[in-house]
């Protein structure tokens, strides 16, 4: 079983804060690393796949980074809203279709 | 709009009385996912389909199987549910499993057992 751990496990933040959570993973057998966005009651909705080494990815106002040699990537809200509330959860891949869930960063935006 | 589909969103059942939970998809993609997810805990994948080729995850118990009679549709039966096998379970399509490609989940079901 690969660990994949997020930190922090919840944060609050005030409406035009900006905020940034982390996640760890193995550094061997890298194959992509997800973030999803879960909102309660909802589906969990992705937000990107990375897939190389020093991949940036931004989607509005969240952006990603990549670290695969050193096992970690850094999810961005830049001047969080209170509709980005949701728990927000990052999935490492290795070959095939094995997925490692992270617990997820609850995140809540106090208007 | 194309989409995963869980029923029931809820499930209650009682101690080793068989449950079948269901899901469905109308993107038409060739692999599909159960994951289960404990309180406060990561969802764990139990099992997937390529297309009809079914991948079990090592640690996945023998009291749960499933079923994809086509490609729309794909099964979770929990034979004798135990009170630890309340959680939520989550199902995901993908279209082709390659490596760039992004999971679509349903909204969940959520198991009680009684």
């Amino acid at each position: 079983i690969l660990n994949v751990e997020q930190s922090p496990q919840s944060l609050h933040v005030q409406e035009g804060d900006s905020t940034n959570f982390t996640c760890s993973f193995p550094s061997s057998n890298f194959y992509a690393l997800h973030w999803y966005r879960w909102e309660t009651a909802k589906s969990p909705e992705a937000l990107f796949v990375m897939t190389l080494n020093g991949d940036e990815k931004k989607k509005g106002r969240i952006s990603a980074t990549l670290n695969t040699k050193e096992g970690y990537s850094y999810l961005y809200i830049k001047g969080s809203q209170p509709e980005d509330s949701a728990t927000y959860l990052c999935a490492f891949r290795i070959t095939g279709n094995q997925f490692y869930f992270g617990t997820g960063t609850s995140l809540t935006v106090i208007p | 709009d194309a989409m995963v589909i869980q029923n029931p969103r809820y499930q209650v059942t009682q101690f080793g009385k068989p449950v079948t939970l269901s899901c469905s998809q109308t993107l038409n993609h060739n692999v599909m996912y159960w994951y289960q997810q404990k309180s406060s805990q990561a969802p764990k994948l139990l099992f997937h389909y390529y297309d009809k080729d079914f991948n079990n995850e090592a640690d996945t118990p023998d009291n749960f199987q499933s079923r994809r009679p086509n490609t729309s549709f794909c099964f979770l039966d929990i034979r004798s549910p135990g009170l630890g096998d309340a959680a939520m379970y989550l199902c995901a399509t993908s279209a082709r499993g390659e490596g760039r490609e992004t999971q679509y989940f349903g909204p969940g079901t959520r198991l009680l057992v009684l």
